[in-house]
C-alpha cells in the first residue's frame, strides 16, 4: 500500500532557528501534499496544500513566509519553520494526495512533534 | 467555508458501554471519511462513506452516512480499552484542481476497563 515516510519525528529547537520536516512518498508519485497542524487533544488543521513543482497555496491565517513549503520532487515536500518561537511547537503532519485504484485518497505521515525552547 | 462539527467533544466510558459520536455540517460531501488517531501518530483511515443512507459495517464499529450527505454517525458496541483515541470525521473540498480533507473537531474517546 500507499506509504508516507515524515522526519523527523520528535525535534527540538532554540527559538529563532530554523526546522525542516521532510515527507516523502515511498512507492507512489504525490503530486499533492497536503500540512496539517495539531494541537494537544484538538483536530488537524489544515495549513497549504502544495503541488509539485508549483508555489503551495496557504489557508487563511497561515503565515507563508513562516511556514516555507517546498514540493521540488513527486515524492518529497518539505516544510521549514521559520525563525521559530514556543508558539509553534505542535504536532505537524503531511499527508500525500493521490489516487488508489480508482479513488482519491489520502495517505498520512507519522507526524513531526516540534517543540520550540 | 464547509465546517465538520463533532459530537461530543470528549467521552469517557467503561469497558463494554455502547457510544455514538455524530459528525454534522451544513455544507454537502461528496463522501466523509472516519479516521482513529493515537497520540504522536498519524491518523489511521478507518472507513469511506459515499452514497447517502449508506451502512458500512468494521467489526464493532458501524458507520452510517445520512441521507443527504451532511451528516454521519460512528457507532461502537461494547467498547474495549483498545478502542481509545481520537476519532475524527473528515471530508474533501474542492479548490481549485485539489481535493483539500478537512477534519471535522474531533471526538476523544477513553475506554476505562
Amino acid at each position: 500500500g500507499a506509504v508516507v515516510s515524515q522526519h523527523p519525528s520528535r525535534v527540538i529547537c532554540k527559538s529563532g532557528t530554523s526546522v525542516k520536516i521532510e515527507c516523502r512518498s515511498l512507492d507512489f508519485q504525490a503530486t499533492t501534499m497536503f500540512w496539517y497542524r495539531q494541537f494537544p487533544k484538538q483536530s488537524l488543521m489544515l495549513m497549504a496544500t502544495s503541488n509539485e513543482g508549483s508555489k503551495a497555496t496557504y489557508e487563511q491565517g497561515v503565515e507563508k513566509d513562516k511556514f516555507l513549503i517546498n514540493h521540488a520532487s513527486l515524492t518529497l515536500s518539505t516544510l521549514t519553520v521559520t525563525s521559530a518561537h514556543p508558539e509553534d511547537s505542535s504536532f505537524y503532519i503531511c499527508s500525500a494526495g493521490t489516487f488508489i485504484a480508482l479513488n482519491y485518497g489520502y495517505t498520512f505521515g507519522s507526524g513531526t512533534r516540534l517543540t520550540v525552547v | 467555508t464547509q465546517l465538520l462539527e463533532q459530537s461530543p467533544q470528549f467521552l469517557s466510558i467503561q469497558e463494554g458501554e455502547n457510544l455514538t459520536v455524530y459528525c454534522n455540517s451544513s455544507s454537502v460531501f461528496s463522501s466523509l471519511q472516519w479516521y482513529r488517531q493515537e497520540p504522536g501518530e498519524g491518523p489511521v483511515l478507518l472507513v469511506t462513506v459515499v452514497t447517502g443512507g449508506e451502512v458500512k459495517k468494521l467489526k464493532r464499529l458501524t458507520f452510517q452516512f445520512g441521507d443527504a450527505r451532511k451528516d454521519s454517525s460512528l457507532h461502537i458496541t461494547a467498547a474495549q480499552p483498545g478502542d481509545t483515541g481520537l476519532y475524527l470525521c473528515a471530508g474533501p473540498t474542492y479548490g481549485g484542481a485539489t481535493n483539500k480533507l478537512i477534519f471535522g473537531t474531533g471526538t476523544l474517546l477513553a475506554v476505562q476497563p
